[in-house]
């Protein structure tokens, strides 16, 4: 059971660099999403994907672009990094349903922008 | 928008109770989480209310009440490996989640 598998674990990337950050998930699982951690905070969401073909900004979007790939796949772009991109990434997925609703999380990106 | 409010630090001896609460201000509301995260890790699901009440699970449980905008985690016969970052993250349109700042309980021996 590999739940969310998040790739890389850890990048650095120079100012300007981009890179993206993959996530899949083996639960058959409609939503997916993407937050970033900054030290001593909460999560914060950056994009959503309520369902394969659909995604939606978060609270944080700028800098970021998205594409949910096919249902298992939601990958994270950063086109110009920029050291306010430092953070730790985590992808998310979840069902949507009334009972027992929680998002199962991958380990994590750590990334540094110099 | 979303805003909820956690203490940041909570402190307890091994075998105790405790107790983080969690008020929030909401424009959509449709249930209260919780997740635990250890240094270094990745958020781990806890429970979940949709309705007031109290869900129980194992030595945790979790209370709401929606008319007060308000709930609750309770952590019950603290255990060191207890120690970590709790969030309480409220749930809104699409499934999408807010989450607080996160409460960091220390239990010591």
């Amino acid at each position: 059971n590999a739940g969310v598998t998040q790739t890389p674990k850890f990048q650095v990337l120079k100012t300007g660099q981009s890179m993206t950050l993959q996530c899949a998930q083996d639960m058959n699982h409609n939503s997916m999403y993407w937050y970033r951690q900054d030290p001593g905070m909460g999560l914060r969401l950056i994009y959503y994907s309520a369902s394969e073909g659909t995604t939606d900004k978060g609270e944080v979007p700028n800098g970021y672009n998205v594409s949910r790939l096919n249902k298992r796949e939601f990958s994270l772009r950063l086109e110009s990094a920029a050291p306010s991109q430092t953070s730790v990434y985590f992808c998310a997925s979840s069902e949507v349903g009334v009972n027992n609703y929680g998002y199962t999380f991958g380990s994590g990106t750590r990334l540094t922008v110099v | 928008g979303q805003s909820l409010e956690q203490p940041s630090e909570v402190t307890a001896v091994e075998g105790a109770i405790v107790q983080i609460n969690c008020t929030y201000q909401t424009s959509g509301f449709y249930g209260l989480s919780w997740y635990q995260q250890h240094d270094g890790g990745a958020p781990t699901f806890l429970s979940y209310n949709a309705l007031d009440g109290l869900e129980e699970t194992g030595r945790f449980s979790s209370f709401l009440s929606r008319s007060d905008s308000y709930g609750y985690l309770l952590l019950q016969e603290l255990q060191m490996k207890d120690s970590a970052s709790y969030f309480c993250a409220v749930r809104g349109a699409r499934g999408k989640s807010t989450f607080g700042d996160g409460t960091t309980l220390t239990v010591k021996p």
